[in-house]
């Protein structure tokens, strides 16, 4: 089935480590992005990709890091600068810029 | 700056009624609306998208309103359903990068 894997589902983590959510997708999609939502609230930006080997910042980028190293992959890392990691992740593609997105399930990540 | 609001933060309905969702947006380059529905725990499913150079459209059951004059995009969902019950998000696009502002979203609830 073509879509959008984020794993793992749950995340905890304790202050001050560095961890990594994945996002995968199998539709061919050329753009990437990954979105913090906290409760109640709606989504921001963290960072995406438009292509292969090239991201740029969001909205709230301080505190991750991303990489596309390959076009079906768009990893985020929240790395211990990150004041106020708790909330819910979650990642989306599209074909193009402006055109329909797909949301992965997400990652909801505890600092513990 | 740039923002994406809902007029009210839950909405409750009797199955079988219309639903209308109100959102008003306050950047007048976007050229892509999306709507979104989130179930808990859940990514956002994509309902139905509209461009700026369209005042409607019409999906399943669902239909999308665009007033650029004042900046406002509304979701109307006909007979209502229990599976309607969920929390919508409008998003905008300004720019073709793709990337979305969203609304804070509005909680619908459906009742039997």
């Amino acid at each position: 089935d073509g879509g959008i894997t984020q794993s793992p589902k749950y995340l905890f983590r304790k202050e001050g480590q560095n961890v990594t959510l994945s996002c995968e997708q199998n539709l061919n999609h050329d753009a990437m992005y990954w979105y913090r939502q906290d409760p109640g609230q709606g989504l921001r930006l963290i960072y995406y990709s438009q292509i292969v080997n090239d991201f740029q910042k969001g909205d709230i980028a301080e505190g991750y890091s991303v990489s596309r190293e390959k076009k079906e992959s768009f990893p985020l890392t929240v790395t211990s600068a990150q004041k106020n990691p708790t909330a819910f992740y979650l990642c989306a593609s599209s074909m193009q810029g402006n055109t329909e997105a797909f949301f992965g399930q997400g990652t909801r990540l505890t600092v513990v | 700056g740039e923002s994406v609001g809902l007029h009210l933060p839950t909405l409750s309905v009797q199955e079988g009624d219309n639903s209308i969702i109100n959102c008003a947006y306050s950047n007048s380059a976007s050229d892509y609306f999306i709507w979104y529905k989130q179930e808990s725990g859940k990514g956002p499913q994509f309902i139905i998208d509209i461009r700026s150079n369209m005042d409607k459209r019409q999906g399943q059951r669902v239909t999308v309103l665009l007033n650029k004059t004042v900046k406002h995009l509304s979701l109307q969902i006909a007979a209502t359903q229990p599976g309607d019950s969920a929390v919508y998000f409008c998003a905008e696009s300004p720019g073709n990068t793709g990337k979305l502002i969203f609304g804070q979203g509005t909680t619908l609830q459906v009742k039997p």
